[in-house]
C-alpha cells in the first residue's frame, strides 16, 4: 500500500498570502495524484488531478506540481473561502489512498 | 447537472447489516466507474470500494474485504454498498464518488454523504 503523508498538519496563513501544502508518497505514484478541498459539513471537491491539471471551474490561484514521490499544492493569494482541509490522493495503485489532510486556517 | 444522492445510513448494532444506495443523475451512469469513500467523525478520507462501469472489476480496502459488497444497477442509475458484520470502526459518513476518467482515477463528483453509526 502506498502511504501518503501530508505536511504540515495545520498551516496558518493570512488572507492574500501564499500557501504551500506538501504531499509525499512512500513509493512513486508517477503523476497519478489528486488534491481535494473539504469544508466543514461538505463533501470533498476535486481541485487538481494528474498532479498539475486544474479540475473544471477551479480558480487559477490553485496550482499543483511534482511527480514521483513529492507533490505540492500552492494557493497563490488566499481568499476567505480557501480556508479548509486539503487532501492528496494517489491513484496509481490499489488500494487508492489519501493523505491525512492539511488544515489551512486563518492567521 | 451531475447529482449523487446517498441514502440508507443509520444506527445499527455491532454485527448488524446495512445497505447503502447512491442515486445518480445528470450523466450516463453506465459509462462511469464508481467508488465508495468514507470519513470517520473528525478523521480523514478512506477509500472503501470501486466498481467498474462495464469490465466487472471490483476492488475493496482490506479493512472491509469479506464484509462489504459493492454493486450497481445501471438500469436504475444506482450504486449500492451492502455492509455486513459491522463494527464500531465502520462508523463514518459514506460518500459515493464518481471516477473521473476511467478505472481508478480521481473522483470528480461526490454525493453529500450518509452517516452510518455502529453502536449498541
Amino acid at each position: 500500500e502506498k502511504v501518503m503523508t501530508q505536511s504540515p498538519a495545520t498551516l496558518s496563513v493570512s488572507p492574500g498570502e501564499r500557501a504551500t501544502l506538501s504531499c509525499r508518497a512512500s513509493q512513486t505514484v508517477s503523476s497519478h495524484l489528486a488534491w481535494y478541498q473539504q469544508k466543514p459539513g461538505q463533501a470533498p471537491r476535486l481541485l487538481i488531478y494528474g498532479a498539475s491539471t486544474r479540475a473544471t471551474g477551479i480558480p487559477a490561484r490553485f496550482s499543483g506540481s511534482g511527480s514521483g514521490t513529492e507533490f505540492t499544492l500552492t494557493i497563490s493569494s488566499l481568499q476567505s473561502e480557501d480556508f479548509a482541509v486539503y487532501y492528496c490522493q494517489q491513484y496509481t495503485d490499489w488500494p487508492l489512498t489519501f493523505g491525512q489532510g492539511t488544515r489551512l486556517e486563518i492567521k | 447537472e451531475v447529482q449523487l444522492v446517498e441514502s440508507g445510513g443509520g444506527l445499527v448494532q455491532p454485527g448488524g447489516s446495512l445497505r447503502l444506495s447512491c442515486a445518480a443523475s445528470g450523466f450516463t451512469f453506465s459509462t462511469y466507474s464508481m467508488n465508495w469513500v468514507r470519513q470517520a467523525p473528525g478523521k480523514g478520507l478512506e477509500w472503501v470500494s470501486f466498481i467498474s462501469s462495464s469490465t466487472g472489476a471490483i476492488y475493496y480496502a482490506d479493512s472491509v474485504k469479506g464484509r462489504f459488497t459493492i454493486s450497481r444497477d445501471n438500469a436504475k442509475n444506482s450504486l449500492y454498498l451492502q455492509m455486513n458484520s459491522l463494527r464500531a470502526e465502520d462508523t463514518a459518513v459514506y460518500y459515493c464518488a464518481r471516477d473521473s476518467r476511467g478505472s481508478g482515477t480521481e473522483f470528480d463528483y461526490w454525493g453529500q454523504g450518509t452517516l452510518v453509526t455502529v453502536s449498541s
